[in-house]
């Protein structure tokens, strides 16, 4: 079974740009969560979605949204991008309920902005 | 003070030792993950736990809910185990869900 995918591994912007990041959940799994991890900050949660809906949200400003596809396929954007916004994010799958399923991690994208 | 702490920070060990990480939170908990990062990103999960010990290889975890207290243990440590273990807590306070990050633990295996 392919675990969880990430695209792109890695990508460089500009202050003021926004971007586009893609999660794809082992084959199965309907909750998408996505994470900031700054060396600052350490793990922060983005937001999570299950069935095409955002069922839990952390403290992160409006310029961070995401969305959920009927494949549970998911992506995260960024607008308007801070050079604070550099970080690997994260995006972890499981089957259902995070509450009681594991999560599974793809490999990040490592965001640069300059 | 942070809702989860993890101790020690960083903790350097030589091949064979038997290793413990701690974790302390102070937030009711629906779970509990022990997670494992290598340089370069990736992260495993390693155990979830809601009571109880798991065991898992050379990997051993325990939870005391009333102590609000967790423990990674690792038996005949080995330079691959060389990570940086994270703890993380699950938290509903209000209906509202919370994921709750350690700092994590930097742990070096010498050969």
């Amino acid at each position: 079974k392919a675990g969880v995918t990430q695209t792109p591994r890695y990508l460089i912007k500009t202050r003021g740009q926004q971007v586009t990041l893609s999660c794809s959940p082992i084959s199965g799994h309907r909750s998408v969560s996505w994470y900031q991890q700054t060396p600052g900050q350490g793990l922060q949660f983005l937001f999570e979605y299950f069935s095409e809906t955002q069922r839990n949200k952390g403290n992160f400003p409006g310029r961070f949204s995401g969305r959920q596809f009927s494949n549970s396929r998911s992506e995260m954007n960024v607008s308007t991008l801070e050079l604070g916004d550099s970080a690997l994010y994260l995006c972890a799958s499981s089957l259902v309920d995070i509450d009681y399923n594991e999560q599974f991690f793809g490999p990040g994208t490592r965001l640069t902005v300059l | 003070k942070n809702e989860v702490e993890q101790s020690p920070q960083n903790l350097t060990a030589q091949e064979g030792e038997f290793i413990t990480i701690n974790c302390s939170y102070s937030v009711g908990i629906s779970a509990l993950h022990w997670l494992q990062q290598h340089p370069g990103g990736g992260i495993v999960s390693l155990f979830m736990l809601s009571s109880g010990k798991k065991k898992h290889g050379r990997l051993i975890a325990t939870i005391n809910i009333q102590e609000k207290h967790s423990s990674l243990h690792i038996t005949a440590s080995h330079p691959r185990d060389s990570a940086v273990y994270i703890c993380a807590v699950r938290s509903r306070p209000e209906g509202n869900y919370q994921l709750i990050w350690g700092a994590g633990t930097k742990l070096i295996i010498k050969p």
